[in-house]
C-alpha cells in the first residue's frame, strides 16, 4: 500500500466550477503538506504549503488538512481553463527527513470553457 | 531571481551506457533533492544533498548516485542504464536543511533505447 493515495482522475469540469482534490496518507510522521501543479512537460510548481490542521487560503485556492483523519484537500474556486494541469499532493516528516517529499500519484484536471 | 536550472532538458542514451545530469539550485539555496517521475510510479525521491553531503536516500539501486559541489550545484549519475530508467528526472532546491519549501526545475527527460 502506498503511503500517500490520490485519485488519478481524470477530472473534467466546466469553467467556473469548484474543484475538490483529495489525498489520504498512512504515515503519522508526516507533518508538512504541499500541493503542486504540474503542466505538461514542466516541473511541479508549488501552490500551497501547510503545517497544521485547518484551512489555508490563497486567492482561489484553499488547502485543508485534517491530521486526525490523515486527509488533505485542495479546493479551487472559479476554475479556469488555465487551471488544467496535474495536481500533486506531497508531504514530509520533520527532522532529518525535511528533504524527502512523498507524493501522491497526481490528479489530472481539465477545465473546459 | 533565476529558478532551478537543469541541463540537459532532453537526453537519449543506449542501454548499458551511463549518464550525468546537472542541477543548479536557486541562488542562495543549499539543499538539492532529486526525484524520478514515471507514469507508473509517479514522483519518487532519489536523494538529497546539503553542504556537499548526502542527507537522505530513497529506495533506488546503487547505479543511481549523486554529488554536490561547494557552490551547491549538484549532479546525478546513472550507470549501466536500463530501459526502465527512462523517466523525467527532477531536481528541487531548498534554502536550508530545515522546514523550507522545495522548488522544482523543469526536469531532464531521459530516454533509454
Amino acid at each position: 500500500q502506498k503511503e500517500v493515495e490520490q485519485d488519478p482522475g481524470p477530472l473534467s469540469v466546466p469553467e467556473g466550477a469548484i474543484v475538490s482534490l483529495n489525498c489520504t496518507y498512512s504515515n503519522s510522521a508526516f507533518q508538512y503538506f504541499m500541493w503542486y501543479r504540474q503542466y505538461s512537460r514542466k516541473g511541479p510548481e508549488l501552490l500551497m504549503y501547510t503545517y497544521s490542521s485547518g484551512n489555508k487560503e490563497d486567492g482561489r485556492f484553499t488547502a485543508q488538512v485534517d491530521k486526525s483523519s490523515k486527509y488533505i484537500s485542495l479546493f479551487i474556486r472559479d476554475s479556469q481553463p488555465s487551471d488544467s494541469a496535474t495536481y500533486l499532493c506531497a508531504m514530509r516528516a520533520g527532522g532529518t527527513s525535511y528533504g524527502k517529499l512523498t507524493f501522491g500519484q497526481g490528479t489530472i484536471l481539465t477545465v473546459h470553457p | 531571481k533565476a529558478g532551478v536550472t537543469q541541463t540537459p532538458r532532453y537526453l537519449i542514451k543506449t542501454r548499458g551506457q551511463q549518464v550525468t545530469l546537472s542541477c543548479s539550485p536557486i541562488s542562495g539555496h543549499r539543499s538539492v533533492s532529486w526525484y524520478q517521475q514515471t507514469p507508473g510510479q509517479g514522483l519518487q525521491f532519489l536523494f538529497e544533498y546539503f553542504s556537499e553531503t548526502q542527507r537522505n536516500k530513497g529506495n533506488f539501486p546503487g547505479r543511481f548516485s549523486g554529488r554536490q559541489f561547494s557552490n551547491s550545484r549538484s549532479e546525478m549519475n546513472v550507470s549501466t542504464l536500463e530501459l526502465g530508467d527512462s523517466a523525467l528526472y527532477l531536481c528541487a532546491s531548498r534554502y536550508g536543511q530545515g522546514n523550507t519549501e522545495a522548488f522544482f526545475g523543469q526536469g531532464t527527460r531521459l530516454t533509454v533505447v
